[in-house]
């Protein structure tokens, strides 16, 4: 159980473009999702806290406008990356809490912008 | 503020010898404290967690970790190691009650030795 899916799990993208990432939970609903990114050997940063229905809380020198992230159900959340430039290519990874403690992670995606 | 230190960036330890990666951790009351695994261009998958009770917890693959309130430790171990058990490791807390935000480590390598 608990199973979190990321799609795409990779994704090459030109300079300027758009980029949608969906985090599914498969076999629970979550109230709650979140969007990390991590940068090579380090930890992972959060970016927001996605609430089903709501609007998404970001964290500190995060940009709202070029991450933006919607949470229409129980079991997606979306973290659209706008006009994508080089220095935004990272490992994105988006989790789901079950229950009131507990994260269970998607297997990330790796965004390259050209 | 909640913080969690791995001092330990590379943890090395020959196949079948017992292993502990080390985690200590500053939150205010009792803590709920995770540990996570993550292998190369994957997400993190869920180990272990201590919320309450018995001090030393057993998780997934053989894993298990002991809280120790007196020295804010949650040290992660393993009696026989395996090669397929290098990997990068989490530690991870959050404030008591549910629905809190977690803090991770920066993360300590695993390196097991054939």
């Amino acid at each position: 159980g608990a199973v979190v899916s990321q799609h795409p799990s990779w994704v090459i993208c030109k300079s300027g473009t758009s980029v949608k990432i969906e985090c599914r939970s498969l076999d629970f609903q979550a109230t709650t999702m979140f969007w990390y990114r991590q940068f090579p050997k380090q930890s992972l940063m959060l970016m927001a806290t996605s609430n089903e229905g709501s609007k998404a809380t970001y964290e500190q020198g995060v940009e709202k406008d070029k991450f933006l992230i919607n949470h229409a159900s129980l079991t997606l959340s979306t973290l659209t990356v706008t006009s994508a430039h080089p220095e935004d290519s990272s490992f994105y990874i988006c989790s789901a809490r079950a229950g009131a403690e507990t994260q269970y992670f998607g297997p990330g995606t790796r965004l390259l912008v050209l | 503020a909640q913080s969690v230190a791995q001092p330990e960036d590379q943890v090395n330890v020959a196949e079948g010898n017992p292993l502990t990666v080390k985690c200590t951790y500053s939150v205010s009351g009792n803590p709920y404290l995770f540990w996570y695994v993550q292998y190369p261009n994957r997400g993190l998958q869920f180990l272990l967690k201590y919320i309450t009770g018995d001090n030393l917890v057993k998780g997934s693959y053989g894993f298990e970790a002991e809280f120790n309130k007196s020295q804010t430790s949650f040290h992660l171990k393993k009696p026989s190691a395996l090669v397929s058990d290098s990997a990068l490791y989490f530690c991870a807390v959050s404030p008591p009650a549910g629905y809190q935000k977690v803090t991770f480590g920066i993360g300590t390598k695993l390196q097991v030795i054939p």
